[in-house]
């Protein structure tokens, strides 16, 4: 019974590409995000989600777009990939500010 | 914005000998302070935490201490396991945002 997931694990697409990577959480919070962790292991927050509504965005290209549908989904559409995208990309999820973030598994997407 | 420094980015010990992490923040409203483990290839998991109003928290062979004035906040972890080899992140939380330190390395030698 997973509480927070990602679809693909894994994802290899060809530069110019335009892809998605879905995340939900059952845990019936209210805020989510979008990380990215590099090939150094840094985790850098991209978006933040509450209640459906854009908190956070930083600094992310314009190719990136976040889509929350819903509380439960936050979705994450990137256009025209590039070789610098390839990472790992983490969904999370938290019942409110300042309390745990739950991650989900990852998706690692590799742009050749 | 805020800007979170972890020192030191690798540390190996022995089986036994207790490992400290150190982060240091730089936003005075940062009010919340988790420490994720993430062990290779999987997710960053909440391990311990600390809030701005309490000074220092203990679970088991782990425990935070956080120094609010000097905005610097320790993991200390005793009588380590080879199991608890992975990479550390501190992280501090302020409204909607959580700034994530680069990540310590650490390795248990049996």
């Amino acid at each position: 019974d997973t509480a927070v997931s990602q679809t693909p694990k894994y994802l290899v697409t060809q530069m110019g590409n335009d892809k998605s990577i879905k995340c939900e959480q059952n845990l019936g919070h209210d805020t989510m995000y979008w990380y990215k962790q590099d090939s150094k292991k840094f985790l850098k927050i991209m978006f933040s989600y509450n209640n459906k509504e854009l908190i956070i965005n930083e600094t992310v290209p314009n190719r990136f777009s976040p889509k929350s549908p819903d509380k439960a989904h936050l979705n994450l559409h990137i256009n025209s990939l590039e070789l610098g995208d390839s990472a790992v990309y983490f969904c999370a999820s938290s019942q409110a500010w300042g309390t745990e973030a739950f991650f989900g598994q990852g998706t690692r997407l590799t742009v050749v | 914005g805020e800007n979170v420094e972890q020192h030191p980015s690798t540390l190996s010990v022995q089986e036994g000998d207790s490992a400290v992490i150190k982060c240091t923040y730089s936003d005075s409203a940062s009010n919340y302070f988790p420490w994720y483990k993430q062990e290779l290839g999987k997710r960053p998991q909440l391990i311990i935490d600390i809030r701005s109003n309490v000074g220092e928290k203990k679970d088991q062979r782990i425990a935070v201490t956080l120094n609010k004035t000097a905005k610097h906040f320790s993991l200390h972890i005793t009588e380590t396991q080879p199991e608890d080899s992975a990479v550390y992140f501190c992280a501090a939380r302020t409204t909607g945002k959580s700034t994530f330190g680069d990540g310590t390395t650490l390795t248990v030698k049996p």
